[in-house]
């Protein structure tokens, strides 16, 4: 079974600081990869994903990931964060496999607080 | 229009009391799933239905049992409600080659 770990439980930041949150996975196969974020009180959004070809990955909002495959990691960046960016933010993997289940299996979740 | 929809989007009752959450998605997916997060935000899969079988079980209390009418449904019963059951739960459904799945925004159960 696959696993998911977010080293980083808590960051605070100051607006215009950049962001780096950590993601590794463990799963001895083919994967897809997410990040998704939670603001305050609302449901999941999804920020990018991962499939295969390019590993630098751009999504909403100015963020992008990285994946090395050689690290089994999927880290998410942003160069200049700003308030509204405080949320709760999530990776989550898939593996590419036989079979209908396609269960994401998400990490324990890093808290972005940027301070004005 | 709302991909994935949820009711009640909060829920709040006594401990022993039966309650129901609906999902509904209008994207044509085929497989359904049911998240709990936690109040540390984490979260966990407990059920996934494809075409209106249940495919993935974790290790979830008999309490909770999920119905899926038709592919488009995938409600979720919880009987005897205990405090422990507090939680947001998110339905979601996925499609396509690509796996990206769509949460529904939440239902905050509240159990007293």
């Amino acid at each position: 079974a696959q696993s998911v770990s977010q080293h980083n439980h808590h960051v605070i930041l100051s607006e215009a600081a950049s962001l780096e949150l950590g993601c590794n996975y463990s799963y001895g196969g083919t994967v897809n990869l997410f990040w998704y974020v939670q603001y305050p009180g609302q449901h999941l959004q999804l920020l990018l994903k991962y499939f295969s070809g390019d590993p630098l990955v751009k999504g909403i909002k100015g963020f992008e990931a990285e994946f090395i495959k050689s690290k089994f990691s999927f880290n998410l960046r942003k160069p200049s964060v700003q308030w509204s960016d405080t949320a709760e933010y999530f990776c989550a993997v898939t593996p590419i496999s036989s079979g209908s289940a396609r269960q994401l299996t998400f990490g324990s979740g890093t808290q972005l607080t940027v301070l004005p | 229009d709302t991909a994935v929809s949820q009711t009640p989007k909060y829920l709040v009752t006594q401990m022993g009391n039966d309650k129901s959450i609906k999902c509904e998605q209008n994207l044509g997916h085929d497989t359904m799933y049911w998240y709990k997060q936690d109040s540390k935000k984490f979260l966990k899969i407990m059920f996934s239905y494809n075409n209106k079988e249940l495919i993935i079980n974790e290790t979830v209390p008999n309490r909770f049992s999920p119905k899926s009418p038709d592919k488009a449904h995938l409600n979720l019963h919880i009987n005897s409600l205990e405090l422990g059951d507090s939680a947001v739960y998110f339905c979601a459904s996925i499609g396509g080659f690509y796996n990206e799945q769509f949460f529904g925004p939440g239902t905050r159960l509240t159990v007293l």
